[in-house]
């Protein structure tokens, strides 16, 4: 069956370090994948996209990678600050125009 | 504003109550999602609109839930006779491209609402 799993719940990390968050799945082969940020209580708010054909993007502190060989996406947050706590979601950007969201991680960055 | 728009923000249901939650979307934004989100998971595709036609409603949970956008602008996504597990977050988003077998170009970014909140007692 088709699976987007993003390797945590939540993820804890002192202010300065560098969070690196991961998203895996199963059965899709999606040419795109996207990134999204969530607060509570808001919608979400993209970030990234990245296509199948580039390794890695880069946007400020925010650099992603896409490998379809593993299927998975890591995306990280260089030089973390409390501000960039918050629910990270993937999603994979089906032929169809759908996207298809993982269950997100809740990153918290302490001072 | 130039955003997303959802009303109402929060709806408070009893159990076999209809409910309507309104979606107006970026100006001139030719797609339309609804999503589902339950407490602690990520966005469940609902349905989608190209303009004012229906493209995908493969998402929706059962034939109590109907979505119409007639004019390819404001959306409308009813519930009747609502069930306490209907009790989620409702995210409307738009684009302002369409799908890729249509417009050649893909959906790329969705801009969301801030979504309805419905809770069913």
């Amino acid at each position: 069956s088709q699976k987007i799993e993003q390797n945590s719940e939540a993820l804890n990390i002192q202010e300065g370090k560098t969070a690196t968050l991961t998203c895996n799945y199963t059965n899709y082969s999606p040419a795109y994948l996207q990134w999204y940020r969530q607060d509570p209580g808001r919608g979400p708010v993209f970030l990234l996209l990245i296509r199948e054909n580039e390794k890695e993007k880069r946007k400020e502190r925010l650099k992603v990678t896409f490998d379809t060989t593993l299927k998975q996406s890591l995306f990280h947050i260089t030089a973390s600050q409390p501000a960039d706590s918050a629910t990270y979601l993937c999603a994979l950007d089906m032929e169809n125009g759908n996207l298809i969201f993982g269950k997100g991680t809740k990153l918290s960055v302490k001072p | 504003g130039a955003g997303v728009s959802q009303s109402p923000r929060y709806k408070v249901a009893k159990r076999g109550q209809d409910v309507a939650l309104r979606c107006d979307p970026i100006s001139g934004h030719v797609s339309l999602f609804w999503y589902q989100q339950a407490l602690g998971q990520g966005p469940e595709f609902l349905t989608y609109f190209q303009n004012e036609a229906q493209l995908d409603k493969s998402g929706l949970p059962s034939d109590r839930f109907f979505a119409e956008r007639p004019e390819g602008s404001v959306s409308t996504l009813k519930i009747q006779r609502t069930q306490q597990e209907d009790s989620a977050v409702y995210l409307c988003a738009s684009s302002p491209r369409g799908r890729p077998e249509l417009a050649g170009a893909r959906t790329g970014e969705l801009f969301f609402g801030e979504g309805s909140r419905l809770t069913v007692l």
